[in-house]
């Protein structure tokens, strides 16, 4: 059984530029969040996709978007990058259409640098 | 709001005990833990829900202080695989949809 697998692994950007993270979610989840992750921090929430639409937001600009396909897999879209964006990019899944006390299962993360 | 962990580090040997503590300024439903190892995606440790339930791993045990809203976590007789950094998340209402807030983590490195 397949964990939570994202792509790419690694990912060079220069300023001003456009990038498209991709994750697919654990088997049976329906479920997907994405996190941000600055060195020596913990993940940051960036936003939440349950049946292909956006559940929940964090503090995150406009720049940051997303989406969620019918296979419930999902892509994450940073639009004009800027230093700051550079950090890892963790997507977990949970069967959460109930809502509550789901654990979560993250993937290995995308490595975003940002030059 | 992001919870505050303490201490950010911790340097024990095999066997030895550890506490590591998760504060929030807010009140809490419930409490997460995860563990990340280097390089590695954050694992589930245990669920700490406001009323008393506990849910996650046999080794490892937390506590949850609702009125306080804080969180401890526990680890005895520490092995080798228990070294990476330890977050708390924090859900701060019952229908949040698995909206967290992390700490910034501890650090845990047990020596032979």
């Amino acid at each position: 059984d397949a964990g939570v697998t994202q792509s790419p692994t690694h990912l060079i950007k220069t300023r001003g530029q456009q990038v498209t993270l991709r994750c697919s979610p654990k088997s049976g989840h329906d479920t997907v969040s994405w996190y941000q992750q600055a060195l020596g921090q913990g993940p940051q929430f960036i936003f939440q996709y349950y049946e292909e639409e956006e559940r929940q937001r964090g503090n995150f600009p406009d720049r940051f978007s997303g989406h969620q396909f019918p296979n419930y897999s999902s892509e994450l879209n940073v639009n004009a990058l800027l230093l700051g964006d550079s950090a890892l990019y963790l997507c977990a899944s949970n069967g959460g259409g109930s809502g509550t006390n789901e654990k979560l299962f993250f993937g290995s993360g995308t490595q975003l640098s940002v030059l | 709001q992001q919870p505050v962990q303490s201490p950010q580090a911790v340097i024990l040997r095999e066997g030895e005990d550890a506490v590591i503590n998760c504060s929030s300024s807010k009140a809490l439903y419930s409490v997460h833990w995860y563990r990340q190892k280097h390089g590695e995606a954050p694992v589930f440790l245990m669920i700490l829900l406001k009323g008393g339930e506990q849910k996650g791993h046999e080794k490892i045990s937390a506590s949850f202080n609702e009125k306080k809203q804080q969180s401890s976590l526990y680890l005895t007789a520490s092995q080798l695989s228990y070294s990476g950094t330890y977050f708390c998340g924090t859900e701060e209402t019952r229908y949040n949809f698995n909206k967290f807030y992390f700490g910034s983590g501890t650090k845990l490195n047990v020596k032979p």
